[in-house]
């Protein structure tokens, strides 16, 4: 166990509509990153959030937008949705300090589009 | 850009076998590298964490190498057992604090 834990573990939407995914990040951290992971590859980095604020993002348009919260927990939204974000959803938690920390992982939300 | 690849991409052994897994990464200015086993659908778990500063991690059945300087790292798993099937990935962390992942290898242990 990780302590990450991700809601809901498994969605079906419909292409066009909007989707938010929830993570709630292990206790102590203050960082949180997304990944996605498309059937068969490694995850790519999505953005990282740290003490609220964005801290760096990947090679994702803006339809891809998060929030970090106050006690550290994190939302994923992704709007207008379209056939290829159909993937599993990773969420990560970290205490970033100098860049030597290690990354724990939830269990993921599998997205599937329609 | 940080570039991870993983070979080989599967690989299936027979119980007992000891094996190595492989990851290479083209930017050596890593602050660490780790190792996460997946099971099919389900998220990473962390196996080994090794700093830029240290050589080599172990744990259990598990060790792990880093050469920093040729862009590589290794996983040994020593007498393997059908357990141990899942995808094995490593990932780089650079400056941004983002993680740099590899393709994974497919690992099958027979019994």
């Amino acid at each position: 166990e990780t302590g990450v834990t991700q809601s809901p573990t498994h969605l079906i939407k419909t292409r066009g509509q909007q989707v938010t995914l929830r993570c709630s990040s292990q206790s102590g951290h203050n960082t949180v990153s997304w990944y996605q992971q498309a059937l068969g590859q490694g995850p790519q980095f999505i953005f990282q959030y740290y003490r609220e604020e964005e801290n760096g993002r990947g090679n994702f348009p803006p339809r891809f937008s998060g929030l970090q919260f106050p006690n550290y927990s994190s939302e994923l939204n992704v709007n207008a949705l379209e056939l290829d974000d159909s993937a599993l959803y990773l969420c990560a938690s970290s205490f970033e300090y100098r860049g030597n920390t290690e990354a724990f992982f939830g269990q993921g939300t599998r997205l599937t589009v329609v | 850009k940080q570039e991870v690849t993983q070979i080989p991409a599967a690989l299936s052994v027979p119980e007992g076998e000891n094996l190595v897994l492989n990851c290479s990464f083209t930017d050596s200015a890593i602050y660490n590298l780790q190792w996460f086993r997946q099971d099919p659908g389900k998220g990473l778990t962390s196996l080994l964490l090794i700093q830029s500063s240290q050589r080599e991690q172990t744990s259990g059945r598990l060790n792990a190498s880093l050469d920093k300087s040729s862009g590589r790292s290794t996983l040994y798993i020593a007498a393997s057992q059908p357990g141990d099937s899942a995808t094995y990935l490593c990932a780089v962390r650079n400056a941004g604090n983002m993680l740099t992942f590899g393709g994974g290898t497919r690992l099958m242990v027979k019994p």
